[in-house]
């Protein structure tokens, strides 16, 4: 089976501007989560969708947002970008994300905001 | 809340060497563990996990840990380094009561001296 894919792999951004990152799962998973990842915060939990509604939200301001289409793939979408934004994102998927289910990540998008 | 401490920003051993890495933890439920290892702008690649029963658990790569419940912890540990093990190791812990989302050490950088 085809791991986790992301596109695009790298972006650059300014300030103000807009960003959407595509996340394709597994195979047969249906839940797919996102996750920042930066020097000085480390992994943090963005959002898991399942079966195309949002399950679970982590701590992160409205500008972050998700969906999830009925093929499973995810998009994540960064409004007003700020510098502190720049970060590698990183899409996880699982069959069905519950219960005790190994998350599969991908390998990340970096999105570098100037 | 939940909390995972890895208490090691680096070490470094040398080749051939045995390496343990720490990994504790503060969940107010039953947690599974994970530890995770990422290569330079790379994602993560699950290296093993532990959801119930046997407290020693193999991995990939030569790599197992030990779940012990009383001190919280689950260390990640490898008889002999390669070269190739040189990499950012992150432990994860999940639970069901916390809608199933990762919640990440810091992170431990290994360096490997020949």
């Amino acid at each position: 089976k085809a791991g986790v894919t992301q596109t695009p792999r790298y972006l650059i951004k300014t300030r103000g501007q807009q960003v959407t990152l595509s996340c394709s799962p597994i195979s047969g998973h249906r839940s797919v989560s996102w996750y920042q990842q930066t020097p000085g915060q480390g992994l943090q939990f963005l959002f898991e969708y399942f079966s195309e509604t949002q399950r679970n939200k982590g701590n992160f301001p409205g500008r972050f947002s998700g969906r999830q289409f009925s093929n499973s793939r995810s998009e994540m979408n960064v409004s007003t970008l700020e510098l502190g934004d720049s970060a590698l994102y990183l899409c996880a998927s699982r069959p069905t994300g519950t219960g005790q289910e190994t998350q599969y990540f991908g390998p990340g998008t970096r999105l570098l905001v100037l | 809340a939940q909390s995972v401490t890895q208490p090691d920003i680096h070490i470094t051993v040398s080749e051939g060497a045995s390496l343990e890495l720490r990994c504790n933890y503060s969940y107010g439920a039953t947690p599974y563990l994970f530890w995770y290892v990422q290569s330079p702008g790379q994602g993560l690649q699950l290296l093993l996990k532990y959801f119930s029963g046997d407290t020693l658990v193999q991995g990939i790569k030569g790599f197992e840990a030990e779940f012990k419940r009383s001190q919280s912890s689950f260390n990640l540990r490898k008889p002999s380094v390669h070269w190739s093990d040189a990499a950012e190791y992150f432990c994860a812990v999940g639970a069901k009561e916390y809608g199933n989302k990762l919640v990440f050490g810091a992170g431990t950088i290994l360096r490997v001296k020949s």
